[in-house]
Protein backbone atom coordinates (compact mmCIF):
# COMPACT_ATOMS: atom_id res chain seq x y z
CA UNK A 1 0.00 0.00 0.00
CA UNK A 2 1.30 3.17 -0.85
CA UNK A 3 1.30 5.56 2.12
CA UNK A 4 1.67 9.43 -0.01
CA UNK A 5 0.81 8.95 -3.32
CA UNK A 6 0.80 11.59 -6.20
CA UNK A 7 -1.08 11.41 -9.87
CA UNK A 8 0.48 12.10 -12.57
CA UNK A 9 4.01 10.52 -12.22
CA UNK A 10 4.63 12.81 -15.12
CA UNK A 11 3.66 15.92 -16.92
CA UNK A 12 4.32 17.68 -20.01
CA UNK A 13 2.28 20.28 -21.18
CA UNK A 14 2.43 23.45 -22.84
CA UNK A 15 3.28 27.24 -21.51
CA UNK A 16 -0.43 28.78 -21.02
CA UNK A 17 -2.11 25.99 -19.96
CA UNK A 18 -3.45 24.82 -16.89
CA UNK A 19 -2.80 21.86 -15.08
CA UNK A 20 -4.00 19.89 -11.63
CA UNK A 21 -1.72 17.38 -9.54
CA UNK A 22 -3.34 15.30 -7.09
CA UNK A 23 -2.13 14.26 -3.88
CA UNK A 24 -4.02 11.58 -1.47
CA UNK A 25 -2.41 10.01 2.05
CA UNK A 26 -3.63 6.85 3.76
CA UNK A 27 -2.06 7.34 6.89
CA UNK A 28 -4.31 9.32 8.67
CA UNK A 29 -1.86 12.23 9.02
CA UNK A 30 -3.56 15.60 9.47
CA UNK A 31 -0.89 17.99 7.75
CA UNK A 32 -0.24 17.66 4.31
CA UNK A 33 2.56 19.79 2.25
CA UNK A 34 3.54 20.92 -1.08
CA UNK A 35 7.12 21.18 -2.13
CA UNK A 36 8.97 21.63 -5.34
CA UNK A 37 12.66 20.78 -6.36
CA UNK A 38 13.90 22.83 -8.92
CA UNK A 39 16.97 22.16 -11.63
CA UNK A 40 19.29 23.38 -8.96
CA UNK A 41 18.18 20.50 -6.66
CA UNK A 42 16.89 22.34 -3.69
CA UNK A 43 13.84 21.00 -2.45
CA UNK A 44 11.93 24.24 -1.23
CA UNK A 45 8.24 24.03 1.21
CA UNK A 46 5.43 25.87 -1.08
CA UNK A 47 2.16 25.26 0.96
CA UNK A 48 1.02 23.44 4.24
CA UNK A 49 -2.28 22.75 5.50
CA UNK A 50 -3.46 21.02 8.56
CA UNK A 51 -7.14 20.08 9.14
CA UNK A 52 -7.81 21.19 5.13
CA UNK A 53 -6.47 24.51 6.26
CA UNK A 54 -3.73 26.79 5.14
CA UNK A 55 -0.87 27.23 7.47
CA UNK A 56 2.30 28.36 5.34
CA UNK A 57 1.97 29.65 2.40
CA UNK A 58 6.08 30.13 1.08
CA UNK A 59 5.71 33.34 -1.29
CA UNK A 60 4.52 31.28 -4.22
CA UNK A 61 2.71 32.86 -7.09
CA UNK A 62 -0.88 33.10 -7.15
CA UNK A 63 -1.18 31.09 -9.78
CA UNK A 64 -0.37 28.09 -7.53
CA UNK A 65 -3.30 27.20 -5.88
CA UNK A 66 -3.75 24.25 -3.19
CA UNK A 67 -7.32 22.43 -2.93
CA UNK A 68 -7.99 19.92 0.52
CA UNK A 69 -11.27 18.55 0.00
CA UNK A 70 -10.67 16.43 2.81
CA UNK A 71 -7.77 15.49 5.45
CA UNK A 72 -6.63 12.97 3.26
CA UNK A 73 -6.24 14.81 -0.27
CA UNK A 74 -3.97 17.73 -1.11
CA UNK A 75 -4.20 19.05 -4.48
CA UNK A 76 -2.29 21.30 -6.52
CA UNK A 77 -3.85 24.06 -9.58
CA UNK A 78 -1.46 25.50 -11.69
CA UNK A 79 -2.61 27.97 -13.93
CA UNK A 80 -1.42 29.65 -17.10
CA UNK A 81 2.21 27.64 -16.78
CA UNK A 82 5.13 29.02 -17.33
CA UNK A 83 8.24 27.40 -18.37
CA UNK A 84 10.53 28.36 -14.92
CA UNK A 85 7.41 25.57 -13.11
CA UNK A 86 9.31 22.90 -14.73
CA UNK A 87 10.73 21.02 -11.80
CA UNK A 88 9.74 17.70 -9.55
CA UNK A 89 6.78 18.45 -7.27
CA UNK A 90 6.61 16.05 -4.29
CA UNK A 91 3.83 16.42 -1.49
CA UNK A 92 4.14 14.94 1.64
CA UNK A 93 2.27 14.47 5.12
CA UNK A 94 3.11 14.22 9.05
CA UNK A 95 0.83 12.82 11.43
CA UNK A 96 0.78 16.49 13.05
CA UNK A 97 2.72 19.76 12.28
CA UNK A 98 5.31 18.58 14.64
CA UNK A 99 5.99 15.11 13.38
CA UNK A 100 8.22 13.96 10.98
CA UNK A 101 6.83 14.12 7.41
CA UNK A 102 6.70 11.22 4.85
CA UNK A 103 6.81 12.32 0.98
CA UNK A 104 5.09 11.24 -2.02
CA UNK A 105 6.89 9.56 -5.24
CA UNK A 106 7.15 13.20 -6.76
CA UNK A 107 5.20 14.73 -10.52
CA UNK A 108 7.62 14.97 -12.50
CA UNK A 109 6.26 18.61 -14.59
CA UNK A 110 8.07 19.97 -17.57
CA UNK A 111 6.72 23.19 -19.56
CA UNK A 112 7.52 23.40 -23.05
CA UNK B 1 20.42 32.69 0.66
CA UNK B 2 21.19 28.97 1.51
CA UNK B 3 20.61 28.05 5.23
CA UNK B 4 21.73 24.59 5.12
CA UNK B 5 24.71 23.99 3.05
CA UNK B 6 25.65 20.34 2.13
CA UNK B 7 29.09 21.45 0.26
CA UNK B 8 30.05 18.12 -0.95
CA UNK B 9 27.81 17.59 -4.03
CA UNK B 10 28.89 13.43 -4.25
CA UNK B 11 30.73 10.88 -1.98
CA UNK B 12 32.00 7.50 -3.17
CA UNK B 13 32.95 4.58 -0.45
CA UNK B 14 34.08 1.03 -0.42
CA UNK B 15 31.35 -1.09 1.11
CA UNK B 16 32.58 -2.12 4.82
CA UNK B 17 33.68 1.03 5.25
CA UNK B 18 32.57 4.54 7.44
CA UNK B 19 30.80 7.34 4.81
CA UNK B 20 30.66 10.78 6.41
CA UNK B 21 28.15 13.20 5.18
CA UNK B 22 28.26 16.56 6.40
CA UNK B 23 25.88 19.37 6.68
CA UNK B 24 26.14 23.16 7.61
CA UNK B 25 23.89 25.83 8.53
CA UNK B 26 23.47 29.48 9.32
CA UNK B 27 20.44 30.02 11.10
CA UNK B 28 20.71 30.11 15.12
CA UNK B 29 17.26 29.76 15.10
CA UNK B 30 17.45 25.89 13.57
CA UNK B 31 17.00 23.54 16.65
CA UNK B 32 15.58 19.82 14.74
CA UNK B 33 17.69 18.35 12.46
CA UNK B 34 16.88 15.67 10.08
CA UNK B 35 18.47 13.43 7.46
CA UNK B 36 16.49 12.37 4.29
CA UNK B 37 17.49 9.57 1.89
CA UNK B 38 16.06 9.64 -1.86
CA UNK B 39 15.77 6.97 -4.55
CA UNK B 40 15.70 8.23 -8.13
CA UNK B 41 12.47 8.53 -9.26
CA UNK B 42 10.97 8.27 -5.91
CA UNK B 43 10.14 10.78 -2.80
CA UNK B 44 12.92 11.25 0.21
CA UNK B 45 12.60 8.84 2.74
CA UNK B 46 13.22 9.77 6.52
CA UNK B 47 16.07 8.19 8.46
CA UNK B 48 17.13 9.44 11.20
CA UNK B 49 16.75 13.37 13.54
CA UNK B 50 18.49 14.94 16.38
CA UNK B 51 17.05 17.70 18.60
CA UNK B 52 19.05 20.70 19.30
CA UNK B 53 19.18 19.62 22.86
CA UNK B 54 21.40 16.81 21.86
CA UNK B 55 24.91 16.18 20.30
CA UNK B 56 24.29 12.62 18.93
CA UNK B 57 21.57 10.18 17.74
CA UNK B 58 22.18 6.53 16.80
CA UNK B 59 19.63 4.07 15.02
CA UNK B 60 21.71 0.79 13.90
CA UNK B 61 24.27 2.07 11.64
CA UNK B 62 23.52 5.62 11.69
CA UNK B 63 24.23 8.54 13.95
CA UNK B 64 23.54 11.83 13.32
CA UNK B 65 26.21 14.21 15.36
CA UNK B 66 25.23 17.98 16.35
CA UNK B 67 27.57 20.44 16.50
CA UNK B 68 25.80 23.74 17.58
CA UNK B 69 28.48 26.36 17.99
CA UNK B 70 29.90 25.55 14.75
CA UNK B 71 26.28 25.00 13.29
CA UNK B 72 27.40 21.39 12.08
CA UNK B 73 26.16 18.19 11.45
CA UNK B 74 26.70 15.17 10.10
CA UNK B 75 25.49 11.50 9.25
CA UNK B 76 27.98 8.58 9.71
CA UNK B 77 26.98 5.37 8.68
CA UNK B 78 28.98 2.47 9.58
CA UNK B 79 29.46 -0.07 7.82
CA UNK B 80 28.38 1.34 4.73
CA UNK B 81 26.57 -1.11 2.23
CA UNK B 82 25.54 -1.03 -1.38
CA UNK B 83 21.82 -0.62 -1.02
CA UNK B 84 22.67 2.75 1.18
CA UNK B 85 23.99 4.34 -2.21
CA UNK B 86 21.59 7.30 -2.47
CA UNK B 87 21.03 11.12 -2.42
CA UNK B 88 21.12 12.08 1.09
CA UNK B 89 19.20 15.51 2.28
CA UNK B 90 19.96 17.10 5.40
CA UNK B 91 17.18 19.04 6.68
CA UNK B 92 16.50 21.80 9.64
CA UNK B 93 13.53 23.39 11.02
CA UNK B 94 13.00 26.69 13.35
CA UNK B 95 10.27 25.23 15.39
CA UNK B 96 10.85 23.79 18.84
CA UNK B 97 10.51 20.17 18.74
CA UNK B 98 8.81 19.81 15.69
CA UNK B 99 9.55 19.58 11.65
CA UNK B 100 6.77 21.52 10.61
CA UNK B 101 8.85 23.98 7.91
CA UNK B 102 11.51 22.26 7.07
CA UNK B 103 14.31 23.65 4.94
CA UNK B 104 16.51 21.47 3.09
CA UNK B 105 20.17 21.66 1.75
CA UNK B 106 21.10 20.52 -2.01
CA UNK B 107 21.63 16.36 -0.89
CA UNK B 108 24.70 14.33 -1.34
CA UNK B 109 24.78 11.91 -3.48
CA UNK B 110 26.60 9.20 -1.96
CA UNK B 111 28.21 5.93 -3.89
CA UNK B 112 28.73 2.67 -2.18
CA UNK B 113 31.30 0.48 -4.16
CA UNK B 114 30.89 -3.08 -4.22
Amino acid sequence: DTAVSQTPKYLVTQMGNDKSIKCEQNLGHDTMYWYKQDSKKFLKIMFSYNNKELIINETVPNRFSPKSPDKAHLNLHINSLELGDSAVYFCASSQTRQETQYFGPGTRLLVL
Amino acid sequence: DQQVKQNSPSLSVQEGRISILNCDYTNSMFDYFLWYKKYPAEGPTFLISISSIKDKNEDGRFTVFLNKSAKHLSLHIVPSQPGDSAVYFCAASPTQGGSEKLVFGKGTKLTVNP
